[in-house]
């Protein structure tokens, strides 16, 4: 099956810093989302982007596909911001199903 | 609008007990999964619903069972609970294949 990579695995900010969030993925896909997992566990959708570019609010995300990789840009973080980012892909040949990546666990600290 | 709903939010069971996780959306989707999520680990894919009246393997379906109950229900059966079965269960929902997925709250299952 299609192979999902995130980095960094883990990252440590300040509030008020940049980051960029990282996802390769092994093979093409037709389906790209982005989520957040808050601290209590919930999976937040954050964006919907088999390719392309989207903002909303302080998160943007551009994926190119055919160089197989999404990057999710967080600017001036928040400490709201905590918690995992997981991508997760889908292909023809991923059994109709969201694939997903081991995630970035993001603190952001005050 | 509820979403997706997941019945119960915790649960602990002994090892041989038997229950079923219980979901519904409300959005009129056609598609529904469940997920277990391995600390560490992303959410892997244990059994899938892409249209109601049909059910397919995941990659992690052994010792679970799933019942496509209608257009909005969707369990997830464990037989006989093991302490391998210790996780967070969640269940999504979306409108058809390559489409955007919606989440439930997840179900915290623990396994003595």
């Amino acid at each position: 099956g299609i192979q999902v990579e995130q980095s960094p695995p883990d990252l440590i900010l300040q509030e008020g810093a940049n980051s960029t969030l990282r996802c390769n993925f092994s093979d093409s896909v037709n389906n790209l989302q982005w989520f957040h997992q808050n601290p209590w566990g919930q999976l937040i959708n954050l964006f919907y982007i088999p390719s392309g570019t989207k903002q909303n609010g302080r998160l943007s995300a551009t994926t190119v596909a055919t160089e197989r990789y999404s990057l999710l840009y967080i600017s001036s973080s928040q400490t709201t911001d905590s918690g995992v980012y997981f991508c997760a892909v889908e292909n023809s040949n991923s059994g109709y199903a969201l694939n997903f990546g081991k995630g970035t666990s993001l603190l952001v600290t005050p | 609008n509820a979403g997706v709903t997941q019945t119960p939010k915790f649960q602990v069971l002994k090892t041989g007990q038997s229950m079923t996780l219980q979901c519904a959306q409300d959005m009129n989707h056609n598609s529904m999964y469940w997920y277990r999520q391995d600390p560490g680990m992303g959410l892997r894919l244990i059994y899938y619903s892409a249209s109601e009246g049909t059910t397919d393997k995941g990659e992690v379906p052994n010792g679970y069972n799933v019942s496509r109950l209608n257009k909005r229900e969707f369990s997830l059966r464990l037989e006989s609970a093991a302490p391998s079965q210790t996780s967070v269960y969640f269940c999504a929902s979306r409108r058809d294949s390559v489409t955007e997925a919606f989440f439930g709250q997840g179900t915290r299952l623990t396994v003595v």
